[in-house]
């Protein structure tokens, strides 16, 4: 069980909006900027936002994220094939002084 | 261009110790803390350890502290874990990633990975 919590799943349609949530508390979503990750099957993790909706070289527009208390969200627009994938939180808890991935989001798209 | 290089995965019988290593280049190594997160085999990603760019702090996930310690080499460009009292449930690959000043938390670079199998 993840101090963060994700859907464990999620899909949409080609072109389509598509969002991922990732819950927390104070100690972590709450005092700290989440970052999220892509991997994609047999590959590893993908730095896809990071420290307030930045975007490493080559990520797409398409992704974004939001914040809000002690959840976060990623934004997936413009939904493509090549998206399907697993998506991954990630934050550091000031309380327990380690990081926590959420448990992953499997995103479909139809 | 910035490469992350692990090493020293393998079979491993219960109890027993394993040490993994990172070869770090293409980056002002000594510049940035590093990471070891881990994924069992088709579970989700989970943080091992983290180590600052000078080696003077650490820390660990609770399933692992007092058996797994990470240490670095700014003059060789490495970052190692050593995994003593291994379990079945540390069957994972482990990998290393590079988290830069300022990111707040972000791996902007993974290494493939070393997978590691605790089994008798």
């Amino acid at each position: 069980q993840s101090v963060l919590t994700q859907p464990p799943s999620a899909s949409g349609t080609p072109g389509q909006r598509v969002t991922i949530s990732c819950s927390g508390s104070s100690s972590n979503i709450g005092s700290n900027t989440v970052n999220w990750y892509q991997q994609l099957p047999g590959t590893a993790p993908k730095l896809l936002i990071y420290n307030n909706n930045q975007r490493p070289s080559g990520v797409p527009d398409r992704f974004s994220d939001s914040k809000s208390g002690t959840s976060a969200s990623l934004a997936i627009s413009g939904l493509q094939s090549e998206d399907e994938a697993d998506y991954y939180c990630a934050t550091w808890d000031d309380s327990l002084k380690t990081l926590l991935f959420g448990g992953g989001t499997k995103l479909t798209v139809l | 261009q910035v490469q992350l290089v692990e090493s020293g995965g393998g079979v491993v019988q219960p109890g027993r110790s394993l040490r993994l290593s990172c070869a770090a280049s293409g980056f002002s190594f000594s510049s940035s803390a590093m990471h070891w997160v881990r994924q069992a085999p088709g579970k989700g990603l989970e943080w091992v350890s983290m180590i600052w760019f000078d080696g003077s702090n650490t820390y660990y996930a609770d399933s692992v502290k007092g058996r797994f310690t990470i240490s670095r080499d700014n003059s060789k460009n490495t970052v190692d874990l050593q995994m003593n009292s291994l379990r079945a449930e540390d069957t994972a690959v482990y990998h290393c990633a590079r988290d830069p000043p300022s990111s707040g938390y972000a791996f902007d670079y993974w290494g493939q990975g070393t997978l590691v199998t605790v089994s008798s």
